[in-house]
């Protein structure tokens, strides 16, 4: 079954630094998405892109994140400069088309800041 | 503003009961919604997903029941194995809207 894919699984990181998550989604899709979700809370929408720019964005992705897709395959969230508060499990996801608009789910990158 | 929450944060049921974890929203405009599992240090995992032009939807073990005159939303697994044990999201979304709106989950004990 198709899914999708990130990288790191973990990444520990000092307050400050440059953070890059790496996603691949399902390979037909068209929407991509990150969410994130602080340990014990509930999943929160960041950020939506489709046809090669962010279609939709929440508070939270403000101007330390970006995200990009550099070829084909990958999606990417940066975060310019850290803060403690971004520690977080961060979730690249993904769905077909307007019709089929089922959104699945990557496992997570657990980032932590120190 | 809109709002998606869950009556009860943690449900323990016995191995081969049926459990429902119950899901309200606030948003009149949702029309879309859809239940996800997460299990520990894992990714929201797709159960069932339901529109707002239909009352039930059935898919394996699992139904989803949708109030729109209430504005909630329960998910159904019949038989409950010990592998159900997870923390169950109801999210939601509307028409022209990609990004999904999470409740806060309730967490799913399964007793032996």
């Amino acid at each position: 079954e198709p899914e999708v894919t990130q990288t790191p699984s973990h990444q520990v990181t000092q307050m400050g630094q440059e953070v890059i998550l790496r996603c691949v989604p399902i390979s037909n899709h068209l929407y991509f998405y990150w969410y994130r979700q602080i340990l014990g809370q509930k999943v929160e929408f960041l950020v939506s892109f489709y046809n090669n720019e962010i279609s939709e964005k929440s508070e939270i992705f403000d101007d330390q994140f970006s995200v990009e897709r550099p070829d084909g395959s990958n999606f990417t969230l940066k975060i310019r400069s850290t803060k403690l508060e971004d520690s977080a499990m961060y979730f690249c996801a993904s769905s077909a088309d307007r019709e089929r608009n089922t959104i699945y789910f990557g496992e997570g990158s657990w980032l932590t800041v120190v | 503003g809109e709002s998606v929450g869950l009556h009860l944060p943690t449900l323990s049921v016995q191995e081969g009961d049926n459990s429902i974890i119950n899901c309200a929203y606030s948003n009149s405009a949702s029309d879309y919604f859809i239940w996800y599992k997460q299990e520990s240090g894992k990714g929201p995992q797709f159960i069932i997903d339901i529109r707002s032009n239909m009352d039930k939807r059935q898919g394996q073990r699992v139904t989803v029941l949708l109030n729109k005159t209430v504005k909630h939303l329960s998910l159904q697994i019949a038989a409950t194995q010990p592998g159900d044990s997870a923390v169950y999201f109801c999210a939601e979304t509307y028409t022209g809207r990609r990004a999904l709106t999470f409740g806060s989950g309730t967490r799913l004990q399964v007793q032996p």
